[in-house]
């Protein structure tokens, strides 16, 4: 079955480093590959998405790109702050299946400090 | 425009009652998905509605939950005879689902059910 494995957190860098959160999958088919985000409070919002390989998706100033030879989405941004502090997830869908069910991994939280 | 809605936003039960979780997913959508977050993992499928059936019910863990959409607009995921196993964040969302196009799932702020 699809499965999605991403790094244990929880991550924590000073403001303006460089992030990475990394991600890889194990799918059928072709999927959808996604990055959701969890605000403290809030709901799961979608950050980015990627709908086959080598396409990136961007948003925010986070950027993901979609291999398809090492089956990863792999989340960057090259500058963070504090404002980013959530716990972010990566996420499958099998768009060849008849329901677009997402799959996701546990989920990393990433904490930013002044 | 509004967003996905849950009621209550807090459920809390003794174990063994029966409960109801409501979605009321964003207008015009036609897909309707409920999702479980246990505490420190990411969501898990439960089912999927397409219009009125539920057209995935694959993650359903056993027949003590069951779940409707009558008229294809809100949903109600039911539990009998909870278990403190079922204590977890349920998770709604909705989507377009235009058949055969990426589809954005887009997530209500979920319902915290605590089984005591």
């Amino acid at each position: 079955g699809n499965s999605v494995t991403q790094m244990e957190g929880p991550v924590t860098l000073s403001e303006e480093a460089f992030l990475t959160i990394n991600c890889t999958y194990t799918a059928t088919g072709y999927p959808s590959l996604f990055w959701y985000v969890q605000y403290p409070g809030e709901g799961l919002q979608l950050l980015l998405k990627a709908t086959k390989a080598d396409d990136k998706g961007s948003n925010k100033g986070f950027e993901a790109t979609y291999r398809k030879e090492t089956t990863s989405f792999h989340l960057e941004k090259g500058s963070v702050q504090v404002s980013d502090s959530a716990v972010y997830f990566c996420a499958l869908s099998d768009q060849g299946g008849t329901a677009s069910k997402l799959t996701f991994g546990t989920g990393t939280r990433l904490q930013v400090t002044l | 425009g509004a967003g996905v809605s849950q009621t209550p936003s807090n459920k809390v039960t003794e174990k063994g009652k029966y409960v109801e979780l409501r979605c009321d997913p964003i207008s015009g959508h036609t897909a309707l998905y409920w999702y479980r977050q246990s505490l420190g993992q990411g969501p898990e499928f439960l089912i999927y509605f397409q219009g009125t059936g539920a057209a995935d019910d694959s993650g359903l863990p056993n027949d003590r939950f069951f779940a409707v959409r009558p008229e294809g607009s809100v949903s109600t995921l039911k539990i009998q005879r909870t278990e403190r196993g079922d204590s977890a964040v349920y998770l709604c969302a909705s989507s377009l689902r235009r058949g055969g196009l990426t589809d954005t799932q887009y997530f209500g702020p979920g319902t915290r059910l605590t089984v005591l």
